[in-house]
C-alpha cells in the first residue's frame, strides 16, 4: 500500500518568513495530494490540495508544489503569520479512491 | 457541506471493557471512514466502510471492529480496550460536491484505557 513520509516533524518560523514541509510517497499510483491543517484542539481541515496532471497550485499565502518523477511534494507558506501555528498533514491517493494515506505530521511554530 | 457528529468527546474507560465510538452523518454518503491519531504517528486508517454493512480493513485494524447497519452511522468497537488504544479517534466522511477526495472529519473522540 502507499506510504507517505513527512519531514520535519516540527519547525518554528520567525513571523513574516516562508515556511517549508515536505512529504514523500511511494505509490507511483497515487495522484491526488491534499494538505490538512489541524489547529489546536480543533479537527484537521482542508487547506489547498493538487492533482498529478499539475505542477504547482497557489492560494494567496499558500502553495504546494509537485515533482511526480522524485514523488515528492511540498507545502510552501510565505509571509507566516500567527495564525499559521498548528499541525500540518500531508496525504496521498488514487483520485476517486477516498481513503486518504496520511503522512506523520509537522508542528508549524510561527515566533512573533 | 456534510456535517459529522462523533457523540462522545472524552471517554475514560479500564482495560478489558468493551468500547463503542459512534459517528453519524448527515448526507447520505456511502463511504465513512475511522482514523486514529497519534502524536508522531499522524492519522491512520482503522477501518472503512462504503456501503451499509459493507466494510474493509484500514492499515491498522487490530483490535477494532466496526458496525454500519445504517447509511448515517458508522461505529468503531474495541471488544476489549487496552492500554495502548489510549487514543483520539476521528471519523471522516467525504465532502459531498467539493471533490471526492476531501475528508469532513468529526471532532473526535479520546479514549483514554486505564
Amino acid at each position: 500500500g502507499e506510504n507517505v513520509e513527512q519531514h520535519p516533524s516540527t519547525l518554528s518560523v520567525q513571523e513574516g518568513d516562508s515556511a517549508v514541509i515536505k512529504c514523500t510517497y511511494s505509490d507511483s499510483a497515487s495522484n491526488y495530494f491534499p494538505w490538512y491543517k489541524q489547529e489546536l484542539g480543533k479537527r484537521p481541515q482542508l487547506i489547498i490540495d493538487i492533482r498529478s496532471n499539475v505542477g504547482e497550485k497557489k492560494d494567496q499565502r499558500i502553495a504546494v508544489t509537485l515533482n511526480k518523477t522524485a514523488k515528492h511534494f511540498s507545502l510552501h507558506i510565505t509571509e507566516t503569520q500567527p495564525e499559521d501555528s498548528a499541525v500540518y498533514f500531508c496525504a496521498a491517493s488514487d483520485f476517486g479512491n477516498e481513503k486518504l494515506t496520511f503522512g506523520t505530521g509537522t508542528r508549524l511554530t510561527i515566533i512573533p | 457541506d456534510v456535517k459529522v457528529t462523533q457523540s462522545s468527546r472524552y471517554l475514560v474507560k479500564r482495560t478489558g471493557e468493551k468500547v463503542f465510538l459512534e459517528c453519524v452523518q448527515d448526507m447520505d454518503h456511502e463511504n465513512m471512514f475511522w482514523y486514529r491519531q497519534d502524536p508522531g504517528l499522524g492519522l491512520r486508517l482503522i477501518y472503512f466502510s462504503y456501503d451499509v454493512k459493507m466494510k474493509e480493513k484500514g492499515d491498522i485494524p487490530e483490535g477494532y471492529s466496526v458496525s454500519r447497519e445504517k447509511k448515517e452511522r458508522f461505529s468503531l468497537i474495541l471488544e476489549s480496550a487496552s492500554t495502548n488504544q489510549t487514543s483520539m479517534y476521528l471519523c471522516a466522511v467525504p465532502s459531498t460536491g467539493t471533490g471526492a477526495n476531501v475528508l469532513t472529519f468529526g471532532a473526535g473522540s479520546r479514549l483514554t484505557v486505564l
